[in-house]
């Protein structure tokens, strides 16, 4: 299957800062990706959509210019948490996809964020 | 209102046993797809199997298929032959238009326990 890589794995911050995480779509060509937030043994919450090249589309509740989105190629998205604070801790997963017709969506491995 | 319902919080099973983990979903979209993922401890989503609205035949994927009553809304996953690293988060998810385009939507998830 296709290979989606998050980076990083873990990341632990003071409040205040910012934090970017990277997906790169490693052999295929992403024209949609997808970043989800993960609360403990909770699903998966669609955050945002995002497609190369336009403005990302946020869903209801998240705060577009806490959670940056910039999808500027083919293979990469960022998501950058903006003056991260303690509740922004959580775990974040994207998603890409090459059309709607895909039978799978390809996941990165999920980011750790901490802000203590 | 909910999308993508998984009323299974927690499920056990028998160690070569078969188990039935429950999905209902609802949209207006006639081109959706469903799909199931895997999600051990340590936080990768594994894809096990999709379904294609369209499809007509019941999705199978090795120990997994997919239960698809179209007219019910439902797409249950039967995992066959229980094995103790089956153990996981299992989560229900349906892909469909949205004003933005297609995006990927999750259900609450169902843990499923193998017992030995």
């Amino acid at each position: 299957g296709a290979v989606v890589s998050q980076h990083p794995s873990w990341v632990i911050c003071k409040s205040g800062t910012s934090v970017k995480i990277e997906c790169r779509s490693l052999d295929f060509q992403a024209t949609t990706m997808f970043w989800y937030r993960q609360f403990p043994k909770q699903s998966l919450m669609l955050m945002a959509t995002s497609n190369e090249g336009s403005k990302a589309t946020y869903e209801q509740g998240v705060e577009k210019d806490k959670f940056l989105i910039n999808h500027a190629s083919l293979t990469l998205s960022t998501l950058t948490v903006t003056s991260a604070h303690p509740e922004d801790s959580s775990f974040y997963i994207c998603s890409a996809s090459r059309d709607r017709g895909d039978t799978e969506a390809f996941f990165g491995q999920g980011t750790r964020l901490t802000v203590v | 209102a909910q999308k993508i319902t998984q009323t299974q919080p927690g499920m056990f099973v028998q160690e070569k046993e078969a188990v039935t983990l429950d999905c209902t979903y609802d949209t207006s979209d006639p081109s959706y797809g469903l799909f199931w993922y895997k999600q051990p401890s340590s936080g990768e989503m594994i894809f096990l199997i999709y379904q294609g609205s369209y499809d007509q035949q019941n999705a199978t994927e090795g120990r997994y298929s997919l239960n698809f009553q179209k007219a019910r809304k439902s797409a249950n996953l039967v995992i066959s032959a229980s094995q103790l690293g089956d153990s996981a988060m299992y989560f229900c998810a349906m892909r469909e238009v949205g004003t933005g385009g297609f995006k990927t939507i999750f259900g609450a998830g169902t843990r499923l326990f193998v017992k030995a």
